[in-house]
């Protein structure tokens, strides 16, 4: 069993929908990342969580630690918005990272 | 914001020979970087840990001979995957942590042939 699971593995939405992308983890974390990863490869972090939620433009982040769950949000999602989101923990030690297998996304004019 | 510079981002090497890889930190000092590959439809998975000016740290089934890593100074870690074979075809990315947060290098894809 992965430490770190997601939900759902693919999702394909219309422009403009609202969209929820979950995760969930199974270790004790000291933070929770959201990356974003396009289609050459590149990878972007979008936020890192401890608590609560966090908002930057169209993406929102939430976290709740007592039921080890976070999701990320896109309003009015857009073509551009299009890539595989990752979910990560760190735990324990500095450099322990889990990563979640990632939600391709994809978003139709 | 932090940036960090990976080069080359697409090589194509021949089998046995050794590919070298380089990670920068262009606006700030990074005394640990992570080294990271990814498989097709996988996930990231954490390779090693770069410590500026000591042996790197090395996860659990990755062979530091193959994988040698260097953190010669504060903005630069390099990764030599060295004799190269198909199956360390793969992509490979760092981060560096800067003020509690990670910033990614733009990856590396590998085609050993």
């Amino acid at each position: 069993k992965n430490e770190v699971e997601q939900s759902p593995q693919n999702l394909t939405a219309q422009e403009g929908e609202f969209i929820t992308i979950n995760c969930s983890y199974s270790v004790g974390i000291s933070a929770l990342h959201w990356l974003q990863q396009h289609p050459g490869g590149g990878i972007v972090s979008l936020f890192m969580l401890s608590s609560g939620k966090k908002k930057h433009g169209r993406l929102i982040a939430t976290i709740n630690i007592q039921e080890k769950h976070s999701s990320l949000h896109i309003t009015a999602s857009h073509p551009r918005d299009s890539a595989v989101y990752i979910c990560a923990v760190r735990s324990g030690g500095y450099n322990q990272f889990y990563f979640g297998t990632g939600t391709s996304l994809t978003v139709i004019p | 914001g932090a940036v960090v510079s990976q080069h080359p981002s697409r090589v194509i090497c021949k089998s046995g020979t050794s590919v070298k890889i380089e990670c920068r930190s262009l606006d700030f000092q990074a005394t640990t970087m992570f080294w990271y590959r990814q498989f097709p439809k996988q996930s990231l998975m954490l390779m090693a840990t770069s410590n500026e000016g000591s042996k790197a740290t090395y996860e659990q089934g990755v062979e530091k001979d193959k994988f040698l890593i260097n953190h010669a100074s504060l903005t630069l870690s390099t990764l030599t995957v060295t004799s190269a074979h198909p199956e360390d075809s793969s992509f490979y990315i760092c981060s560096a942590n800067r003020d509690n947060g990670y910033t990614f290098g733009s990856g590396t894809r590998l085609t050993v042939v």
